[in-house]
């Protein structure tokens, strides 16, 4: 069975600081990685998408994937309290739907 | 791009009434639609996929003569929760992946809050 790993936290960061979310995945035929944020009682919302190993960054935003490790991670600089939500780790092997992982609740503390 | 919409945007109905939520691709068209079920505080449930012209594939513990799923065309998918019950209430998402590009990438609609009395 497919799976995706997150720590559901809290992740709790000061204003400011840069938040690492983290996420392992079991197949190790993934070919597509995800990021959505997810704000209470809205739905996911995508940040961010990443294929190849190595960084991707986005404004404040950087995902890096390490497909050897089977591991992604999310990296969001200069944290703000509006970045305060529930992220969601999703992969995909192929023509399939998306694996999601619990998600990470981030807290961004002003 | 790539927006997704639902309607409605939530629901109050009597037990045994049935419900129909609407997912619609505003700016693509969408070879398969998802369908999400999200109770308070838990992660995402996939209930089922939906392509275009095709009977949907339900995900298994999840009921296809309870919730049907009709996706008529390539931006048009509906949800219909049949004779709803209480535990039925949930917070029901569909998402869409765009045909143009050879991508997973799922876009999510804003969701449909159903409670049912």
């Amino acid at each position: 069975q497919k799976e995706v790993e997150q720590n559901s936290g809290p992740l709790s960061v000061p204003e400011g600081a840069i938040a690492s979310l983290n996420c392992t995945y079991s197949d190790r035929g993934s070919q597509s990685f995800f990021w959505y944020r997810q704000y209470s009682g809205k739905s996911p919302e995508l940040i961010m998408f990443i294929y190849s190993n190595g960084d991707k960054e986005d404004g404040r935003f950087t995902a890096q994937l390490n497909k050897a490790s089977q591991y992604v991670s999310l990296l969001i600089r200069d944290s703000q309290p509006s970045d305060s939500a529930t992220y969601l780790c999703a992969v995909s092997s192929g023509n399939t739907p998306l694996v999601f992982g619990k998600g990470t609740r981030l807290s961004v503390i002003a | 791009g790539a927006v997704v919409s639902q309607h409605p945007s939530w629901v109050i109905c009597k037990s045994g009434t049935s419900v129909k939520i609407e997912c619609r691709s505003l700016d693509f068209q969408a070879t398969t639609m998802f369908w999400y079920r999200q109770f308070p505080k838990q992660s995402l449930m996939l209930m089922a996929t939906s392509n275009e012209g095709s009977k949907a594939t339900y995900e298994q513990g999840v009921e296809k003569d309870k919730f049907l799923i009709n996706h008529a065309s390539l931006t048009l998918s509906t949800l219909t929760v049949t004779s709803a019950h209480p535990e039925d209430s949930s917070f029901y998402i569909c998402s869409a992946r765009d045909r143009a590009f050879s991508t997973d990438t799922q876009y999510f609609g804003p969701g449909t809050r159903l409670t049912v009395l």
